[in-house]
């Protein structure tokens, strides 16, 4: 089956840091995402990036597919980012596979 | 906002009891899916519906059902509530075709505590 992992599974930052965020799947993973889960619950589309790069903002997103990994960076790290991040991704449509997310804890 | 709306925002009942969870897609979006947030499972995948039809199933109990009626809404169902169906209930759509399957938009979950 389908398989997803995260690293590091806890993150604590001083605001202002810069962090990455992995994370690794196996070769029938596609249609890669990451989301952030706020602390009230919300899950909150970051990136739909199933190869490439792409940025928006502080916040920026790799995905090499033929390596099997996506990362995840945030610069200047606000305590607002603090959450749950996940990378989930699906087998053409089937399945879609969250991995066990990153805990990120932004310091003030 | 996502766009995708869920009512109801928190359901407490008691065990042994059913409950509906509804589900309205972003407008144009043909696929609904369904996932259960619990503290020691973390995110599953429960079921799909394309276009009214059953698309994939995931971890989904046999006392759970979930329909996708012409409008694009979908509801599931959770039927003989046990303790252990205490969850975050998400739904989320994306356009999806066959061959081309396009990014998930979650909608704010229904949190269901099983008392």
């Amino acid at each position: 089956g389908i398989q997803v992992e995260q690293s590091p599974p806890d993150l604590i930052l001083q605001e202002g840091a810069n962090s990455t965020l992995r994370c690794n799947f196996s070769d029938s993973v596609n249609n890669l995402q990451w989301f952030h889960q706020n602390p009230w619950g919300q899950l909150i589309n970051l990136f739909y990036i199933p190869s490439g790069t792409k940025q928006n903002g502080r916040l920026s997103a790799t995905t090499v597919a033929t390596e099997r990994y996506s990362l995840l960076y945030i610069s200047s790290s606000q305590t607002t980012d603090s959450g749950v991040y996940f990378c989930a991704g699906d087998n053409y449509g089937q399945n879609f596979v969250f991995g066990p997310g990153t805990r990120l804890s932004v310091l003030p | 906002d996502s766009g995708v709306t869920q009512t109801p925002k928190h359901l407490i009942t008691a065990t042994g009891q059913r409950v509906t969870l509804r589900c309205s897609p972003r407008s144009g979006d043909l696929s609904v899916y369904w996932y259960q947030q619990s503290l020691d499972q973390g995110l599953q995948f429960l079921i799909q519906y394309y276009n009214g039809e059953e698309r994939a199933k995931g971890n989904i109990l046999e006392r759970f059902s979930a329909q996708q009626f012409p409008d694009l809404h979908s509801e599931l169902n959770l039927s003989s509530l046990e303790l252990g169906d205490s969850a975050l209930y998400f739904c989320a759509s994306s356009v999806s075709s066959d061959s081309n399957p396009y990014e998930q938009y979650f909608g704010p979950g229904t949190r269901l505590t099983v008392t």
